[in-house]
Formats: C-alpha cells, sequence, structure tokens
C-alpha cells in the first residue's frame, strides 16, 4: 500500500527567506505527483503536476523535483511572502488504467511571519 | 459552473442521523472523486466515478457509506446513522478524464463539506 510522508509537519519562517518542504513515497510505480495547497475552510488547489518521466516543473516562485527512484519530491518556495501562508499536501497517482485516486500526505503547515 | 460546488459547507447531525452531502462538479467532468480529511490528515480517498459508473468504492469506511451519480453529472454521498468518527471535511474532485493527457488528470477540488457529527 502506498504511502506518503510529509516533513515537516509544520514550518515558520520570516518574510523573504527561501524553503524546501519535503514529500517522500514508499511505492515508486507512480503515474505523477501533485502539489497541493489548502488554505483553511477551503478546498486544494493544484500548484504543481510532475509526470513521472518528468525531473522537475517551476512555475512562477515555486519549483517542485521529483526523484522517482528514490521516493522523493521537494517543493522549493522562493522568497516567501506571507500569503504563502498555507497547508502544502502532497500526492500520488497510481499507473493510468487504475482508478487514478491521489494518496496523499499528511501535509505540511506552513506560516510566513512578517 | 466555474468550479466544483459542494453543499451544503457545513452540517451539523446528532448521533445516528442521516445526511446526504452534495457534489456539482465541473460541467463535461467525466471523472468525480470524494475524499474525507480528519482534522490534521491529508484527504483519504472513498470512492470514483466515471461518468454514472461507480468504478471504485474501495475507501467507503462502512456500509453506512453509500454514493452515486446518477445521471453522470451531480453526486451525493449519503452517510447513514452517523458516529462521532464520522466527522470530517468531505471533499469532493473532479477531472475531464482518466487517461494519459496529465491535462486531462487534473483534479479540480470543491471547498468540501464540513461535517460535525454531535
Amino acid at each position: 500500500k502506498q504511502e506518503v510522508t510529509q516533513i515537516p509537519a509544520a514550518l515558520s519562517v520570516p518574510e523573504g527567506e527561501n524553503l524546501v518542504l519535503n514529500c517522500s513515497f514508499t511505492d515508486s510505480a507512480i503515474y505523477n505527483l501533485q502539489w497541493f495547497r489548502q488554505d483553511p475552510g477551503k478546498g486544494l488547489t493544484s500548484l504543481l503536476l510532475i509526470q513521472s518521466s518528468q525531473r522537475e516543473q517551476t512555475s512562477g516562485r515555486l519549483n517542485a523535483s521529483l526523484d522517482k527512484s528514490s521516493g522523493r519530491s521537494t517543493l522549493y518556495i522562493a522568497a516567501s511572502q506571507p500569503g504563502d501562508s498555507a497547508t502544502y499536501l502532497c500526492a500520488v497517482m497510481p499507473w493510468a488504467g487504475t482508478a487514478s485516486k491521489l494518496t496523499f500526505g499528511t501535509g505540511t503547515r506552513l506560516q510566513v511571519t512578517l | 459552473g466555474a468550479g466544483v460546488s459542494q453543499s451544503p459547507r457545513y452540517k451539523v447531525a446528532k448521533r445516528g442521523q442521516d445526511v446526504a452531502l452534495r457534489c456539482d462538479p465541473i460541467s463535461g467532468h467525466v471523472s468525480l472523486f470524494w475524499y474525507q480529511q480528519a482534522l490534521g490528515q491529508g484527504p483519504e480517498f472513498l470512492t470514483y466515478f466515471q461518468n454514472e459508473a461507480q468504478l471504485d468504492k474501495s475507501g467507503l469506511p462502512s456500509d453506512r457509506f453509500f454514493a452515486e451519480r446518477p445521471e453522470g453529472s451531480v453526486s451525493t454521498l449519503k452517510i447513514q446513522r452517523t458516529q462521532q468518527e464520522d466527522s470530517a471535511v468531505y471533499l469532493c474532485a473532479s477531472s475531464l478524464a482518466a487517461g494519459s493527457s496529465s491535462a486531462k488528470n487534473i483534479q479540480y477540488f470543491g471547498a468540501g463539506t464540513r461535517l460535525s457529527v454531535l
């Protein structure tokens, strides 16, 4: 059974810092990996999706990398801002052809302080 | 609509009461998923529909949970005889299709229904 772990569980940084969030998964047979953002009382917003054949994806100040063989992904946030405060979740999708359900980690709660 | 819509946003139920949670997916989206998110945890898969067919219900925790999507659009998750451990946020997501295209695989989530069972 796929298990997804995120470290750290919570993180507080001052505005302007660069930071890295970690995600690891036990079964390397994945189709893709996604990073989501969740704000309190709101749904999940997809930030980046990396296919299993890709090494990284970038969107603005966000960069996600994937090392499938070692079962790891990182989300790099450059020049953090208070508006980045949220819970960040990573999720893996098994090979296409299954129910395409996502397996999520427990999330990293990020707080960016002024 | 422009996004996935869920109703109600909040539901308080007495233990033993039946509840029904509604999900309106993005128009034209073939795939629909239900997830359960307990406090401080990541979402966990409950069930999956492709059009009106429920292809995977392996995540439903008990036979008190039932989901349907009779016309391949709106879906309802029903919980019978609610118990305190059912308290969670129930998230619905839809995607254009399940297949090899990465763009079609992206799941769009609703804001969820927060269920509190007293």
